[in-house]
């Protein structure tokens, strides 16, 4: 069965930085990309940013580029999003996903909740 | 970045009847390699999304059949053939074929 855990959400002040954490079990998680997906309170999703099977290439969207990394570490099955200079918007759960196919995500973590408030 | 457009917004509906979905994308979603990547994603209240339709069509693993995608380019349509209690939740579309990947804003299924 496969299984995300993520971990790490707090409540940061703007400015801070927070390092997000996905746990992973259940299947080969060296052979896929993984993305992190955010959902503010009582929004839609967006997309944040994808990596690839060995971490040599990562894609961001715009909103988040310069300030977020995404790596992963193979041998630990953990997936981590190191997001820098918080900003109020950055407000939102944080989901972990499995890629598979051309991109899609087919299993999702339960989300960790990152607040960015004085 | 492609637009994906959702209508209705939310829609609430009679358990046993259908219900319909529809997704506008700004731009084909279909790939030179003559696949076409629209999914179908459900939200139900308190859970994370979960996979319905990959690639326009394809039921994921252990979705009812009473779920159906179809549609081509730019139009999409999910349909629900006889809404039961249970698929409450936000729907929504997602396009992979261009980054950034994007959403529509979701359609919110209630039962009357």
């Amino acid at each position: 069965e496969v299984q995300l855990v993520e971990s790490g959400g707090d409540l940061v002040q703007p400015g801070g930085s927070l390092r997000l954490s996905c746990a992973a079990a259940g299947f080969t998680f060296s052979t896929h990309w993984m993305s992190w997906v955010r959902q503010a309170p009582g929004k839609g999703l967006e997309w944040v940013a994808n990596i690839k099977h060995d971490g040599s290439g990562v894609h961001f969207v715009d909103s988040v580029k310069g300030r977020f990394t995404i790596s992963r570490d193979n041998a630990k099955n953990s997936l981590y999003l190191q997001m820098n200079s918080l900003r109020a918007e950055d407000t939102a759960v944080y989901y972990c996903a499995r890629v598979v196919g051309w991109f899609h995500l087919d299993y999702w973590g339960q989300g960790t909740l990152v607040t960015v408030s004085s | 970045d492609i637009v994906m457009t959702q209508t209705p917004l939310s829609l609430s509906v009679t358990p046993g009847q259908p219900a319909s979905i529809s997704c506008k994308s700004s731009q084909s979603l279909l790939h030179s390699d003559g696949k076409t990547y629209l999914y179908w994603y459900v939200q139900k209240p308190g859970q994370p999304p979960q996979l319905l339709i990959y690639e326009v069509s394809n039921r994921f693993s252990g979705v009812p059949d009473r779920f159906s995608g179809s549609g081509s380019g730019t139009d999409f349509t999910l349909r629900i053939s006889r809404v039961e209690a249970e698929d409450v939740g936000v729907y929504y579309c997602m396009q992979t074929i261009q980054l950034p990947y994007t959403f529509g804003q979701g359609t919110k299924l209630e039962i009357k």
